[in-house]
């Protein structure tokens, strides 16, 4: 089965509501990174986050190791967060390599 | 800080055509890393590098080459081209030892007609 999994698939919301966004993973992760990527565009890193929470203006990011889940919260949405959302993972701890998962394409209507 | 910086931009091959995708770090990074991402979807890892001289197959390296001819760069070949392909090529790079986070470069679209 699917190893990083993320839901939704998509979602969308009105400016200004909260957004949440959940990835799930198979094994214990010692790398977990939240990029963002616009349409057709780079793909920047949100966070950096293998366990906590951190947080950078409207962004949340949680990780709970030991249950296998991070989550991304965007608070009072803006149609400049519009893009597609990846949550990646090292699956076998200390590997060298992230696997993605499929992503949530965010759709924030003005 | 530093950069990632992956050549050319766009790419525009033929079908069966040999084509080389380069990406140039300045971290000082010890592990280079191609992903490839198809329209609408996730990435999928080719190639990646630990250190010079080095090279391990990902997912997707079937019809793929790839060198790392030193420590700052690492190439991609796609050794046959596909008709009606097209993708985005994303270059990354990390520090070796785990816990640290990756960067990636601005990508190469190809298409190939």
């Amino acid at each position: 089965g699917q190893q990083v999994q993320q839901s939704p698939a998509s979602l969308v919301l009105q400016e200004g509501e909260n957004a949440e966004l959940q990835c799930n993973f198979s094994s214990t992760a010692t790398r977990l990174q939240w990029f963002y990527q616009h349409p057709g565009g780079r793909l920047v890193s949100l966070f950096y986050n293998p366990s906590g929470t951190k947080h950078t203006g409207r962004l949340t990011s949680t990780t709970v190791t030991n249950e296998r889940r991070s989550s991304l919260h965007i608070s009072s949405s803006q149609t400049t967060d519009s893009g597609t959302y990846f949550c990646a993972i090292d699956l076998t701890e200390g590997a060298d390599r992230l696997t993605f998962g499929k992503g949530t394409q965010l759709i924030i209507q003005p | 800080g530093g950069i990632i910086t992956q050549t050319p931009k766009f790419l525009i091959g033929q079908e069966g055509q040999k084509l080389t995708l380069k990406c140039q770090q300045n971290f000082n990074h010890d592990t280079m890393y191609w992903y490839r991402q198809d329209s609408g979807k996730g990435l999928r890892l080719i190639y990646y590098s630990i250190t010079e001289n080095d090279l391990q197959k990902g997912d997707l390296s079937e019809g793929y080459d790839a060198s790392r001819e030193k420590k700052s760069s690492f190439s991609l070949t796609v050794t046959s081209a596909q008709k009606n392909e097209m993708a985005v090529f994303l270059c990354a790079s990390s520090p070796l030892t785990a816990y640290t986070e990756v960067f990636f470069g601005k990508g190469t679209r190809l298409t190939v007609v």
